[in-house]
């Protein structure tokens, strides 16, 4: 596609729930990552993608979260029995090859996750 | 522990004005800097970068200066338009090819017709 694509756009869920959370990169994006932006703060690394390696999970805040990339294009968040604080926007974004830093990453517009 | 710092969280200008947007980082292993523009309701776009080698990058009306001694950059933008409003992210990389980047918090501008 002609960007980042993130679905659902906005999520309310009750607490102790899963939700999934879906991203598809740009068309031809070998590296993928997720962020998330929780209210105040600033874009915190979750995980990241690079073509068949394996991923880069130094940045998920505990082991209810879990990411997925299928056939190297469409990536799936899963966050299991979600907490209050899990509640935040959750960013996507690609990029052409790692040198995410030459290009700058193409961010998806994110999911709004609400806790409740 | 936030390794990249945004002190001001808003800041209002006057169109035609400067807009200088600040940070601050705590890593002097960061090898490259950036900077993002996100309006409301869309993901952050790249605007523009700079090597830790340089001290400025200049790209039409925008302008990052690098300070490596001071562990400071700023974005400059001149002249300053109302479109031009949106939260500004600064981030940085811990080395090149690294696979994944640093984010403050960001501030808020306002560009006043």
């Amino acid at each position: 596609g002609a960007g980042v694509s993130q679905s659902p756009s906005n999520k309310v869920t009750e607490k102790g729930k899963d939700v999934e959370l879906r991203c598809d990169p740009i068309s031809g994006h070998t590296a993928l990552y997720w962020y998330r932006q929780s209210l105040g703060q600033g874009l915190e690394f979750l995980i990241y993608f690079q073509g068949n390696s394996a991923p880069d999970k130094s940045g998920l805040p505990s082991d209810r979260f879990s990411a997925e990339r299928t056939g190297g294009s469409v990536s799936t968040l899963t966050i299991q029995r979600t907490q209050q604080e899990d509640s935040a926007v959750y960013l996507c974004a690609s990029s052409f090859g790692g040198q995410g830093w030459n290009y700058g990453y193409t961010f998806g517009s994110g999911t709004r996750l609400t806790v409740v | 522990d936030q390794q990249v710092k945004q002190n001001s969280p808003s800041l209002s200008v006057q169109e035609g004005r400067i807009s200088i947007l600040n940070c601050d980082y705590t890593n002097s292993m960061f090898d490259y800097f950036l900077w993002y523009k996100k309006y409301p309701a869309e993901g952050p776009t790249f605007l523009i970068s700079i090597s830790s080698i340089k001290d400025k990058n200049e790209d039409g009306r925008f302008t990052v200066f690098l300070n490596k001694s001071a562990k400071h950059l700023s974005l400059h933008i001149v002249p300053s338009q109302p479109g031009d409003s949106a939260v500004y992210f600064c981030a940085a990389l811990g080395k090149t090819g690294a696979n994944n980047l640093f984010f403050g918090t960001g501030t808020r501008l306002t560009v006043i017709p």
